[in-house]
């Protein structure tokens, strides 16, 4: 299955700046989905991201806040803008497996203050 | 997507078998049923997948029955380093992502 460095793993940042989150994959791969998960809940799906489009971004998700780039196959980041305390969270990245399921990257926890 | 419901924690000992039993009521034909490991400060890790009666790999069986409204996560003699949160979906991957419920939060004691 493909292996998927993100970057970095962690941050602490001011509230009102931004961060971006790099996920780099070993192999080419179509679509790259980015995930958050607030503290002790489940993952959320915030979008998918093609090579070559727009990302499609999930209800409740926009792209000036979660700003997505992809330009290439195996590479994509997300920006977090204009952060605030409730973005406090941990970003995942994922790729569908050859296989079966999903590969996930270990995740960038972030903490704004 | 087909939503599931699964219990929010779990114990168990060591050496135990421990079954996680899931429901997804309105799963579509063509949804495969998913189970992913998820430790703390880690991404979830996929388990197993299967679409009717019974998967089985090196770590976990899996069994769906006839009318795939439930499936059960079967862990053969648990170790301490299998508490984690484990997660049950359902759907078709692609270009779908996948859509987390709560999970089971499954803690193994000595």
């Amino acid at each position: 299955s493909a292996v998927i460095s993100q970057k970095p793993s962690r941050d602490i940042c001011q509230r009102g700046t931004s961060l971006t989150i790099q996920c780099q994959v070993d192999s080419q791969v179509t679509m790259m989905f980015w995930y958050r998960q607030q503290p002790g809940q489940s993952l959320t799906l915030i979008a998918t991201a093609n090579q070559g489009s727009e990302a499609t971004y999930e209800s409740g998700f926009v792209i000036d806040k979660f700003p997505i780039s992809r330009p290439n196959l195996t590479f994509s980041t997300l920006t977090v803008s204009n952060m605030s305390p409730e973005d406090s969270s941990i970003y995942l990245c994922s790729v569908e497996g050859e296989g079966y399921g999903y590969t996930f990257g270990s995740g960038t926890r972030l903490t704004v203050v | 997507l087909a939503k599931t419901t699964q219990p929010i924690s779990m114990d168990s000992y060591e050496g135990q078998e421990v079954n996680i039993t899931c429901s997804h009521n309105n799963i579509a034909t063509n949804d495969y049923i998913t189970w992913y490991q998820q430790f703390p400060s880690q991404g979830p890790r996929f388990i197993i997948q299967g679409y009717k009666t019974k998967v089985t790999n090196e770590v976990a069986s899996l069994f769906i029955p006839a009318d795939r409204k439930s499936s059960t996560l079967s862990l053969p003699r648990v170790s301490l380093s299998d508490t984690a949160v484990y997660y049950c979906l359902v759907g078709r991957g692609g270009a779908d992502g996948l859509t987390f419920g709560k999970g089971t939060h499954l803690i193994i004691q000595p």
